[in-house]
């Protein structure tokens, strides 16, 4: 029972296109996520977040979306880099205050790949 | 400053013996989270400690597996006796508090002969 799912295994896309990268949720009480990126033989980066209140949030050239009636969020990345090049994993947690809070659920992650 | 340190970083042993990883958190962080990847199920959360106090050990697979935090700044995963089928790669995470952005360390690569 998969929780967060990502089901895109890969992505490739060409330097300085967009990428994006897409996760739905089962779960209606999650109301915090996040992205993390991984390089091989490193543990997962935070990238960034988004709480449930919003719709959006940017850093840079990250943006997430987060569309909470259909519960699915996206990570948009423009330009892309070949330096993005990496495991992104996308995790949700519940609120601070409810017993599962701090608990994050991954999703199976999508390997992204830029080429220059 | 320093992230989250694991050691050792890789561990190969044989069956039956036990294995200890170590986990130090980033220094003020009063949550800890060990988590394990596998390719057939991803990342999973084992377990987690708010101010060194067990929360939720509910993902630890086994009474194989157990872990330990006596001080802010030092946690052990400990799994005896292992088998083939705990290979993988352990991670530690630690975070400022229970509901915050958790930050990763390394990891430490387990091959179970």
């Amino acid at each position: 029972d998969q929780q967060v799912k990502q089901n895109s295994p890969s992505l490739s896309v060409q330097e300085g296109r967009i990428s994006i990268l897409n996760c739905d949720y089962t779960n209606s009480m999650f109301d915090y996520f996040l992205w993390y990126k991984k390089y091989p033989a490193e543990g997962p980066t935070f990238l960034i977040s988004i709480s449930s209140i919003k719709d959006k949030n940017e850093d840079g050239r990250f943006t997430v979306f987060l569309n909470k009636s259909a519960k699915h969020l996206s990570l948009h990345i423009v330009p892309s880099q070949p330096g993005d090049s990496a495991v992104y994993f996308c995790a949700a947690s519940e609120k601070s205050g409810s017993g599962n809070a701090g608990k994050l659920i991954f999703g199976q992650g999508t390997t992204l790949q830029v080429k220059p | 400053d320093a992230g989250v340190i694991q050691s050792p970083r890789h561990e190969v042993t044989e069956m039956g013996q036990e294995v200890t990883l170590r986990c130090k958190p980033i220094s003020g962080h009063n949550s800890l989270f060990w988590y394990r990847q596998t390719m057939m199920r991803g990342l999973e959360l084992l377990i987690y400690f708010n101010n060194n106090v067990p929360i939720d050990d509910s993902g630890m697979p086994e009474d194989r597996f157990s872990a330990k935090m006596p001080n802010a700044s030092f946690s052990t995963l400990k799994i005896q006796p292992s088998e083939p089928r705990d290979s993988a790669v352990y991670f530690c995470a630690s975070s400022l508090r229970l509901a915050d952005t958790q930050y990763f360390g390394p990891g430490t690569r387990l091959t179970v002969l």
